[in-house]
């Protein structure tokens, strides 16, 4: 079992939705959680932190659960600049990093 | 502020030959690691260094895969000699610091990374 798992999609969805994604890890001893993006043929880029108590950022809101190690990223009124692969990220004491596999996403017209 | 700077982009090798990565992260960035990721997957790091000691070099195949970040700065990634399976794209990031830090200090920033084809 891999130590950080994500629906790999692809999830396509129409201009204007609300898509989420999940990611689950196994290590409880994980510290910090952040979800990337990555365009195709393109470099990761942080997309936003994860914290205990949730956060959003504009259309974006992440949570994360530790009693289930479950972390979730949803984007609300869906772009087409969106379409690109979401990479859930989490880290174990030590700046272990671990990168899920991605979830891709396609937004269409 | 440039960003992580990586060279060559592409590289085209035949088996059993040598090649080599570039990577200059960004300036003021004390923590550099070198990721590996093939299509489909996400990153896997292959080492990461503070500063210019290699703190985490446990997923580098050590039998054909270097690295060194002399002064602590510009690193490079060789593999010598290259396999078949060694395709994939090399990815160079860079933070500010590690190891329970702040999520400011802890972010990466990628450089475009270097797409290796070994035919």
């Amino acid at each position: 079992r891999k130590e950080v798992e994500q629906d790999p999609g692809p999830f396509n969805v129409p201009e204007g939705a609300t898509v989420a994604f999940n990611c689950t890890y196994s290590n409880s001893a994980s510290q910090s959680f952040f979800w990337y993006r990555q365009d195709c043929r393109k470099e990761p880029k942080l997309l936003m932190s994860v914290y205990s108590s949730g956060n959003e950022d504009g259309r974006f809101t992440a949570q994360l659960n530790r009693a289930s190690q479950y972390i979730s990223l949803l984007i609300r009124d869906s772009k087409l600049s969106d379409s690109a692969t979401y990479l859930c990220v989490v880290t174990r004491p030590g700046f272990d990093m671990r990168f899920g596999a991605g979830t891709r996403l396609t937004v269409k017209p | 502020e440039a960003g992580v700077v990586q060279s060559p982009r592409y590289k085209i090798i035949e088996k059993k030959q040598p090649v080599a990565f570039w990577c200059n992260p960004i300036s003021g960035h004390n923590t550099l690691y070198w990721y590996l990721q093939n299509l489909g997957q996400g990153p896997e790091l292959l080492i990461r260094y503070e500063n210019e000691e290699a703190v985490d070099d446990s997923q580098l195949p050590k039998d054909r895969f270097s690295a060194e970040r002399l002064k602590g700065v510009d690193s490079t990634l060789k593999i010598q000699p290259a396999e078949l399976g060694d395709s994939a794209v090399y990815l160079c990031a860079s933070s500010l610091a590690s190891g329970g830090a702040s999520d400011v200090q802890e972010t990466q920033y990628f450089g475009p990374g270097t797409r290796l084809l070994v035919l």
